[in-house]
């Protein structure tokens, strides 16, 4: 069974603070995406990776940075954490073009707070 | 670039009545299209996917979207609905650049009432 999984269901940190989210996929997917996810605005794309050390913006990467050393994990960076990064980060990998039909696979989430 | 459209932010049905949940696209290249549901505090899965081929296309959970080009939709049904149906589902279409990202819609919450 396919998985995607995130290093933290519900995470609370402080403004200014450095926060790391982690994403790990065990289904050999080259590529990988981050998302936030706001009410009445579905799911925005922050950053995505279509192979190891590549990357590249998606439509709301301000504020964010990711790193992939690893294919299998990929991670989003909020160098400085505020109150409007409040969200959920949905993770998601899928197989490369021309080698699949481009579905996602999630992962469950994580809920942060900024206060 | 693509776009997706989901007209309602909000369905409200009652269990056993017919499911219908709308999706428009706009695409510059031939589309993939995807619905997926999320449940509460969970992520997304998906329910279904139209690449090439049979325009009608059957999912989980008894739901079926069917793609009409000349109308650019894609919109999702279920002829009766049951109270675990309720989440919210997001339409989808694939791009065109390297990972062949997906733009999502703005979702629309199901409610199926008793």
């Amino acid at each position: 069974d396919v998985k995607v999984t995130q290093s933290s269901r519900y995470l609370v940190k402080r403004t200014g603070e450095k926060v790391f989210l982690e994403c790990v996929q065990d289904m050999d997917h080259e590529n990988m995406f981050w998302y936030r996810q706001d009410p009445g605005l579905g799911l925005r794309l922050i950053y995505f990776s279509y192979d190891v050390k590549m990357k590249e913006k998606g439509d709301i990467p301000e504020g964010y940075s990711v790193s992939r050393e690893k294919k299998e994990r990929f991670s989003l960076i909020l160098e400085s954490a505020s109150t409007n990064q409040t969200s959920m980060y949905l993770c998601a990998s899928s197989s490369p073009a021309g080698r699949g039909t481009y579905e996602q696979y999630f992962g469950p989430g994580t809920r942060l707070t900024v206060t | 670039a693509q776009s997706v459209t989901q007209l309602g932010s909000h369905v409200s049905v009652s269990e056993g009545a017919l499911v219908l949940l709308r999706c428009n696209y706009s695409s510059s290249v031939p589309p993939y299209l995807f619905w997926y549901v999320q449940y509460p505090n969970q992520g997304l899965q998906l329910l279904l996917k139209y690449t090439t081929g049979a325009t009608l296309v059957k999912g989980i959970n008894g739901f079926e979207a069917e793609f009409k080009k000349s109308e650019t939709s894609f919109h999702l049904t279920k002829p009766s609905a049951h109270m675990s149906d309720a989440a919210e589902y997001f339409c989808a279409v694939s791009g065109s650049g390297s990972a062949r990202q997906l733009t999502f819609g703005s979702g629309t919450q199901l409610t199926v009432l008793p």
